[in-house]
């Protein structure tokens, strides 16, 4: 079955860029979405389809999929995005969803 | 507003059953684009997805868990439901329901997300 791998954790200092991968075979060729879970919350979609943000997220998070990787890119960091984030991605071949491990932010 | 609610026992004896339900409000069951899913989060741990259901009541399980689930659905009362058998403390974790919509591409193809989820419902497996 599909796998993808996400570090562990990222650092970012207050007002920098946070980049969270989501590695994959020719992930390129899939259809992923990220999100979003603070501490004792249900997740929460930032984007979806790549690159497409629900109503109410900010611009600040961006996504994009290319080769192997997929990448959540948060601009303008803010204590308030520290969280967890979670990649996912529907096979269609075996009709299943996976997520990545997760990936711990945390605002320096 | 599309809400979903889980509710069932926090507590289940090991080898035992546990059962969940997920009551929808806010819209139906019974629409075309959607499956009605089951993830789940050990604590500490990342999210698990352990399967989904269409209101026709195909489903779709994970295969690290499908010897032991069943999944089943109730248009009439706008609920779905799961049930884990032969659980042990492996399956304590917060079960969280959720919407997952399907998407179409103009011309061909497709893509799922989770939508909407519910607040989650911790089930401990203890004795």
């Amino acid at each position: 079955s599909y796998v993808a791998t996400q570090p562990p954790s990222v650092s970012v200092a207050p007002g920098q860029t946070a980049t969270i991968t989501c590695g994959g075979s020719d992930i390129r060729t899939k259809s992923v979405h990220w999100y979003q879970q603070r501490p004792g919350q249900a997740p929460v979609v930032v984007v979806y389809d790549d690159s497409s943000r629900p109503s109410g997220i900010p611009e600040r998070l961006s996504g994009s999929n290319s080769g192997d990787t997929a990448t959540l890119t948060i601009s303008r960091v803010e204590a308030g995005d520290e969280a967890d984030y979670y990649c996912q991605v529907w096979d269609r071949n075996s009709d299943h969803v996976v997520f990545g491990g997760g990936t711990k932010l945390t605002v320096l | 507003q599309v809400q979903l609610q889980e509710s069932g026992p926090g507590l289940v004896k090991p080898s035992q059953t546990l059962s969940l339900t997920c009551t929808l409000s806010g819209g139906s069951i019974s629409s075309i684009d959607y499956y009605w899913s089951w993830i789940r989060q050990s604590p500490g741990k990342g999210l698990e997805w352990i399967g989904y259901i269409y209101y026709s009541g195909t489903t779709y399980y994970n295969p690290s868990l499908m010897s032991r689930v069943t999944m089943s659905i109730d248009t009439s009362k706008n609920q779905f439901s799961l049930r884990l058998s032969s659980v042990t403390a492996a399956d304590t974790a917060v079960y969280f329901c959720a919407r997952l919509t399907e998407k179409y591409y103009y011309g061909s193809g497709s893509y799922r997300y989770f939508d909407y989820w519910g607040q989650g419902s911790l089930v401990t497996v203890s004795s």
